[in-house]
């Protein structure tokens, strides 16, 4: 069946860095775009990014824009979000998602369990 | 930005209909879609493109958007059906998503 693994979560310093990564498996991945949702703790759902199927079309939402970078590697079935210059709002829980319909990207469907981000001195 | 705007809460007995709103200005040329979220799980999609079931969900979910406005109605609610439920749709040019802030749905 469909699953995504997110990974890579933790306890950083604020200013530090983390790559989280998601692992797909059950579907063909190379032919979805896939996001980053985060939530932080008590709070509603935010969407953080997207990369299309190819990676050659790649959004951020403005609160990450120029610390956060998607990545994919279609071989390894594989994404990836770099985030440096890590704050203490970006505390929360990651989740990757695949987008439906395949080749296009419209919707969330569906996510993984999601990785603890905690940005704290 | 774009921004979505659901109430906060919602409250109904059992067996009665709960109707979440969510209002955007770019919903009457982006489609709704609505997710549930229970406590320390996941989302969950309930409907995508205004109005269709996703299978293995209920049929007492369903979706409307009325240009807007969008609609999740429950019909006949449940105590399993107690959740966070978030709507969700792009900007008019479809390249950022956008979650409404969530309603809690209370059933008792």
């Amino acid at each position: 069946q469909v699953q995504l693994v997110e990974s890579g979560g933790g306890l950083v310093k604020p200013g530090g860095s983390l790559r989280l990564s998601c692992a797909a498996s059950g579907f063909t991945f190379s032919d979805y775009y896939m996001s980053w949702i985060r939530q932080a703790p008590g709070k509603g759902l935010e969407w953080i990014s997207y990369i299309s199927s190819s990676g050659s079309a790649i959004y951020y939402a403005d609160s990450v824009k120029g610390r956060f970078t998607i990545s994919r590697d279609n071989a390894k079935n594989s994404l990836y979000l770099q985030m440096n210059s890590l704050r203490g709002e970006d505390t929360a829980v990651y989740y990757c998602a695949r987008e439906e319909p395949p080749g296009a990207g419209n919707w969330f469907d569906p996510w993984g369990q999601g990785t603890l981000v905690s940005v704290s001195s | 930005s774009y921004e979505l705007t659901q109430p906060p809460s919602v409250s109904v007995s059992p067996g009665q209909t709960a109707r979440i709103t969510c209002s955007g200005d770019a919903l009457s040329r982006k489609y709704a879609y609505w997710y549930q979220q229970k406590s320390g799980q996941a989302p969950v999609l309930v409907i995508y493109e205004d109005s269709k079931g996703p299978s293995g969900i209920r049929e007492r979910f369903s979706g409307s958007n009325s240009g807007t406005m969008a609609t999740l109605t429950i019909s006949g609610a449940q105590v399993e059906d107690e959740a966070d439920y978030y709507c969700y749709s792009t900007d008019s040019s479809g390249n950022h998503r956008v979650f409404g802030g969530g309603t809690k749905l209370t059933v008792l």
